[in-house]
Protein backbone atom coordinates (compact mmCIF):
# COMPACT_ATOMS: atom_id res chain seq x y z
CA UNK A 1 0.00 0.00 0.00
CA UNK A 2 1.42 4.09 0.06
CA UNK A 3 3.33 4.46 2.64
CA UNK A 4 4.95 8.19 3.45
CA UNK A 5 8.02 8.31 5.24
CA UNK A 6 8.87 11.28 7.56
CA UNK A 7 12.17 11.88 8.95
CA UNK A 8 13.35 12.48 11.48
CA UNK A 9 11.59 10.14 13.87
CA UNK A 10 13.14 12.29 16.93
CA UNK A 11 14.92 15.17 17.03
CA UNK A 12 16.09 17.93 20.01
CA UNK A 13 17.47 20.86 19.56
CA UNK A 14 18.31 23.85 21.05
CA UNK A 15 16.04 27.14 21.59
CA UNK A 16 16.80 29.41 18.60
CA UNK A 17 17.59 26.93 15.84
CA UNK A 18 15.28 25.60 13.05
CA UNK A 19 14.54 22.30 12.32
CA UNK A 20 13.63 20.48 8.94
CA UNK A 21 11.09 17.57 8.82
CA UNK A 22 10.76 15.50 5.60
CA UNK A 23 7.65 13.55 4.62
CA UNK A 24 8.53 11.19 1.30
CA UNK A 25 5.48 9.40 -0.62
CA UNK A 26 7.74 6.29 -1.66
CA UNK A 27 5.04 4.48 -3.73
CA UNK A 28 2.42 7.38 -5.02
CA UNK A 29 2.55 11.15 -5.96
CA UNK A 30 1.26 13.32 -3.16
CA UNK A 31 -0.42 16.12 -4.64
CA UNK A 32 -1.70 17.28 -1.17
CA UNK A 33 0.53 17.11 2.06
CA UNK A 34 -1.68 18.11 5.48
CA UNK A 35 0.49 18.74 8.47
CA UNK A 36 -0.42 18.21 12.20
CA UNK A 37 0.29 18.79 15.74
CA UNK A 38 -0.39 16.45 18.58
CA UNK A 39 -0.06 17.00 21.93
CA UNK A 40 0.13 14.16 24.62
CA UNK A 41 -3.11 12.62 24.77
CA UNK A 42 -4.63 14.57 21.81
CA UNK A 43 -6.18 15.41 18.93
CA UNK A 44 -4.17 15.67 16.02
CA UNK A 45 -4.53 19.61 15.21
CA UNK A 46 -4.14 20.73 11.42
CA UNK A 47 -1.37 23.34 10.84
CA UNK A 48 -1.62 23.37 7.31
CA UNK A 49 -2.23 22.36 3.73
CA UNK A 50 0.31 22.38 1.13
CA UNK A 51 -0.24 21.62 -2.59
CA UNK A 52 2.94 20.93 -5.27
CA UNK A 53 3.69 23.83 -6.86
CA UNK A 54 2.08 26.63 -4.59
CA UNK A 55 2.09 27.79 -1.66
CA UNK A 56 0.90 26.45 2.01
CA UNK A 57 -2.80 27.00 3.34
CA UNK A 58 -2.45 27.76 7.00
CA UNK A 59 -5.12 27.04 9.86
CA UNK A 60 -6.34 29.95 11.58
CA UNK A 61 -3.47 30.62 14.10
CA UNK A 62 -0.35 29.17 12.86
CA UNK A 63 2.08 31.30 12.60
CA UNK A 64 3.22 31.04 9.18
CA UNK A 65 7.09 32.75 9.67
CA UNK A 66 7.55 30.18 11.78
CA UNK A 67 6.29 27.15 10.37
CA UNK A 68 7.62 27.24 6.93
CA UNK A 69 6.06 24.24 4.39
CA UNK A 70 7.94 23.54 1.14
CA UNK A 71 5.97 21.38 -1.31
CA UNK A 72 8.67 21.32 -4.16
CA UNK A 73 7.69 18.23 -5.92
CA UNK A 74 4.82 15.80 -5.81
CA UNK A 75 7.08 13.01 -3.60
CA UNK A 76 8.72 15.05 -1.05
CA UNK A 77 6.83 18.08 1.46
CA UNK A 78 8.92 19.48 4.23
CA UNK A 79 7.86 21.64 7.36
CA UNK A 80 10.57 23.90 8.93
CA UNK A 81 10.04 24.90 12.36
CA UNK A 82 12.38 28.24 12.22
CA UNK A 83 13.38 29.91 15.78
CA UNK A 84 12.42 26.93 18.04
CA UNK A 85 11.10 27.47 21.58
CA UNK A 86 10.23 25.16 24.00
CA UNK A 87 6.63 25.62 23.18
CA UNK A 88 6.80 24.22 19.55
CA UNK A 89 7.48 20.94 21.16
CA UNK A 90 5.66 18.42 20.14
CA UNK A 91 4.52 15.59 18.06
CA UNK A 92 4.46 16.75 14.55
CA UNK A 93 2.63 14.30 11.64
CA UNK A 94 2.33 14.67 7.76
CA UNK A 95 -0.41 13.17 5.88
CA UNK A 96 -0.88 12.52 1.97
CA UNK A 97 -3.67 12.69 -0.13
CA UNK A 98 -2.52 11.42 -3.59
CA UNK A 99 -3.95 11.35 -7.35
CA UNK A 100 -6.47 8.05 -6.65
CA UNK A 101 -7.42 9.29 -2.68
CA UNK A 102 -5.07 7.88 -1.27
CA UNK A 103 -5.40 3.77 0.66
CA UNK A 104 -7.41 3.22 -2.27
CA UNK A 105 -10.31 5.86 -1.87
CA UNK A 106 -10.84 8.44 0.16
CA UNK A 107 -8.09 7.83 2.95
CA UNK A 108 -4.90 9.56 3.68
CA UNK A 109 -1.43 8.04 4.42
CA UNK A 110 0.11 9.00 7.35
CA UNK A 111 4.21 9.73 8.62
CA UNK A 112 5.13 7.79 11.34
CA UNK A 113 5.48 11.53 13.18
CA UNK A 114 8.03 13.28 14.49
CA UNK A 115 9.10 13.68 18.18
CA UNK A 116 10.40 17.80 18.02
CA UNK A 117 11.87 19.02 21.43
CA UNK A 118 13.33 22.05 22.13
CA UNK A 119 15.63 22.90 25.12
CA UNK B 1 -17.61 24.27 10.43
CA UNK B 2 -17.42 20.30 11.02
CA UNK B 3 -17.26 19.30 14.71
CA UNK B 4 -16.58 15.96 15.63
CA UNK B 5 -16.69 14.67 19.14
CA UNK B 6 -15.80 11.49 21.29
CA UNK B 7 -17.48 11.50 24.34
CA UNK B 8 -15.57 8.89 26.10
CA UNK B 9 -12.04 10.07 27.11
CA UNK B 10 -10.82 5.96 27.65
CA UNK B 11 -12.26 2.87 27.54
CA UNK B 12 -11.76 -0.83 28.59
CA UNK B 13 -12.25 -3.85 26.99
CA UNK B 14 -11.14 -7.68 27.96
CA UNK B 15 -9.61 -9.82 25.30
CA UNK B 16 -12.04 -11.49 23.04
CA UNK B 17 -15.04 -8.99 24.83
CA UNK B 18 -16.81 -6.37 22.58
CA UNK B 19 -16.59 -3.01 23.10
CA UNK B 20 -18.41 0.03 20.92
CA UNK B 21 -16.35 4.17 20.63
CA UNK B 22 -19.08 6.49 20.39
CA UNK B 23 -18.80 9.20 17.77
CA UNK B 24 -20.78 12.35 17.24
CA UNK B 25 -20.40 15.11 14.41
CA UNK B 26 -22.35 18.29 13.61
CA UNK B 27 -22.10 19.61 9.69
CA UNK B 28 -24.58 21.41 7.17
CA UNK B 29 -23.36 18.88 4.20
CA UNK B 30 -25.26 16.10 2.89
CA UNK B 31 -21.86 14.51 1.16
CA UNK B 32 -19.22 13.23 3.30
CA UNK B 33 -17.15 10.65 4.41
CA UNK B 34 -16.33 9.56 7.98
CA UNK B 35 -13.29 7.30 9.35
CA UNK B 36 -12.42 5.85 12.22
CA UNK B 37 -8.61 5.62 13.00
CA UNK B 38 -6.35 3.99 15.02
CA UNK B 39 -3.18 5.32 16.83
CA UNK B 40 -1.47 2.71 18.83
CA UNK B 41 1.37 3.15 21.29
CA UNK B 42 3.94 3.43 18.13
CA UNK B 43 1.71 7.09 16.80
CA UNK B 44 1.13 5.57 13.10
CA UNK B 45 -1.80 6.72 11.92
CA UNK B 46 -3.78 3.29 10.85
CA UNK B 47 -6.77 3.19 8.63
CA UNK B 48 -9.80 1.17 10.60
CA UNK B 49 -13.02 1.66 8.63
CA UNK B 50 -13.86 4.14 6.27
CA UNK B 51 -17.52 5.40 5.71
CA UNK B 52 -19.42 7.22 2.53
CA UNK B 53 -22.00 9.14 3.60
CA UNK B 54 -24.51 8.35 0.81
CA UNK B 55 -24.10 4.48 1.22
CA UNK B 56 -26.81 3.75 3.63
CA UNK B 57 -25.09 0.19 4.48
CA UNK B 58 -22.93 0.28 7.65
CA UNK B 59 -19.12 -0.78 6.67
CA UNK B 60 -17.83 -3.71 8.06
CA UNK B 61 -13.68 -4.29 8.01
CA UNK B 62 -13.52 -8.14 9.50
CA UNK B 63 -13.67 -7.40 13.41
CA UNK B 64 -14.45 -3.76 12.80
CA UNK B 65 -18.03 -2.81 12.13
CA UNK B 66 -19.79 0.56 12.20
CA UNK B 67 -23.19 1.75 13.53
CA UNK B 68 -24.13 4.58 11.11
CA UNK B 69 -26.89 7.25 12.05
CA UNK B 70 -26.68 9.92 9.62
CA UNK B 71 -30.10 11.60 10.65
CA UNK B 72 -29.03 11.10 14.14
CA UNK B 73 -25.13 12.22 13.20
CA UNK B 74 -23.87 9.19 14.97
CA UNK B 75 -21.04 7.26 13.60
CA UNK B 76 -19.73 4.52 16.41
CA UNK B 77 -17.05 2.00 15.86
CA UNK B 78 -17.80 -1.84 16.78
CA UNK B 79 -14.60 -3.89 17.85
CA UNK B 80 -15.32 -7.35 18.50
CA UNK B 81 -13.49 -10.32 19.90
CA UNK B 82 -11.34 -7.40 21.19
CA UNK B 83 -6.86 -8.68 20.58
CA UNK B 84 -4.28 -6.85 22.86
CA UNK B 85 -3.23 -5.19 19.40
CA UNK B 86 -6.21 -3.24 19.50
CA UNK B 87 -5.09 -1.09 22.24
CA UNK B 88 -4.41 2.10 21.14
CA UNK B 89 -5.87 5.42 21.06
CA UNK B 90 -9.12 6.00 18.53
CA UNK B 91 -10.52 9.02 16.16
CA UNK B 92 -12.87 9.48 14.49
CA UNK B 93 -12.97 11.92 11.70
CA UNK B 94 -14.85 13.39 9.06
CA UNK B 95 -14.30 15.04 5.75
CA UNK B 96 -16.64 16.96 3.20
CA UNK B 97 -16.57 15.39 -0.16
CA UNK B 98 -17.62 18.85 -2.33
CA UNK B 99 -15.15 21.25 -3.47
CA UNK B 100 -14.06 24.48 -1.23
CA UNK B 101 -11.54 25.66 0.48
CA UNK B 102 -12.20 22.84 3.38
CA UNK B 103 -12.36 19.93 0.56
CA UNK B 104 -9.95 17.28 2.01
CA UNK B 105 -8.84 18.24 5.05
CA UNK B 106 -9.95 15.95 8.44
CA UNK B 107 -11.65 17.15 11.16
CA UNK B 108 -10.50 14.60 14.16
CA UNK B 109 -12.83 14.25 17.20
CA UNK B 110 -10.64 14.66 20.55
CA UNK B 111 -10.07 10.47 20.73
CA UNK B 112 -10.87 7.56 22.81
CA UNK B 113 -8.37 5.88 24.94
CA UNK B 114 -8.77 2.16 24.08
CA UNK B 115 -7.21 -0.17 26.83
CA UNK B 116 -7.83 -4.09 26.05
CA UNK B 117 -7.37 -5.64 29.01
CA UNK B 118 -5.75 -9.48 29.18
Amino acid sequence: GAVVSQHPSRVICKSGTSVKIECRSLDFQATTMFWYRQFPKQSLMLMATSNEGSKATYEQGVEKDKFLINHASLTLSTLTVTSAHPEDSSFYICSARDRLGGQGGYGYTFGSGTRLTVV
Amino acid sequence: AQTVTQSQPEMSVQEAETVTLSCTYDTSENNYYLFWYKQPPSRQMILVIRQEAYKQQNATENRFSVNFQKAAKSFSLKISDSQLGDTAMYFCAFMRSAGGTSYGKLTFGQGTILTVHP
